[in-house]
């Protein structure tokens, strides 16, 4: 039972466009909402929050919009580098008896092209 | 300051061994987590350890164990390796807060043969 989907494996974009990065869950428990970016042979690293109480949070280049309603969020990257190119996980908080765990989705590959 | 550090970062078993992987948080963080990423299904959650107790578990074997020092650094053991046990073992540490944002290190790359 995955309760975060990342229903797109792959996702190719020409640099200086816009990329969008979408997150499906199915709990509504969930509280916090977090973007991972990992490159290959390194640990996922933190890149932009958003908590249930907000629809949108802005940070630079990126953007993460939230939509309660729908259970759905997403990643947006304008303009997006060539640097950009990893594997982007979203990541929902909830609670697991009373202890908080991050749900993680299957990952979007975003290869942005030069 | 230093982030945190899993060794080893590569290795291979064969089917039946055991393999212990060894994690050292950031200083000061005190909560460890242990995931399993394999290709298609993301980061898969093990365990959480904070001030020597695991605090939360998610859905593997036994077979899966892990334990936390006084020093809050971290070990997990999987014992009788299975070929489908071949994935990338990620630790991460928090210092705790209301983001429960995560630092990941790089990650133990086992090849289970």
């Amino acid at each position: 039972d995955q309760q975060v989907k990342q229903n797109s494996p792959s996702l190719s974009v020409q640099e200086g466009r816009i990329s969008i990065l979408n997150c499906d869950y199915t709990n509504s428990m969930f509280d916090y909402f977090l973007w991972y970016k990992k490159y290959p042979a390194e640990g996922p690293t933190f890149l932009i929050s958003i908590s249930s109480i907000k629809d949108k949070n802005e940070d630079g280049r990126f953007t993460v919009f939230l939509n309660k309603s729908a259970k759905h969020l997403s990643l947006h990257i304008v303009p997006s580098q060539p640097g950009d190119s990893a594997v982007y996980f979203c990541a929902a908080r909830g609670y697991s008896g009373s202890a908080r765990q991050l749900t993680f989705g299957s990952g979007t590959q975003l290869t942005v092209l030069p | 300051k230093a982030g945190v550090t899993q060794t080893p970062r590569y290795l291979i078993k064969t089917r039946g061994q055991q393999v212990t992987l060894s994690c050292s948080p950031i200083s000061g963080h005190r909560s460890v987590s242990w995931y399993q990423q394999t290709p298609g299904q993301g980061l898969q959650f093990l365990f959480e350890y904070f001030s020597e107790t695991q605090r939360n578990k998610g859905n593997f074997p036994g077979r899966f164990s892990g334990r936390q020092f006084s020093n809050s650094r971290s070990e997990m053991n999987v014992s009788t390796l299975e070929l489908g046990d071949s994935a990338l073992y990620l630790c991460a540490s928090t210092p705790g807060g209301e983001t429960g944002e995560l630092f990941f290190g790089e990650g133990s790359r086992l090849t289970v043969l």
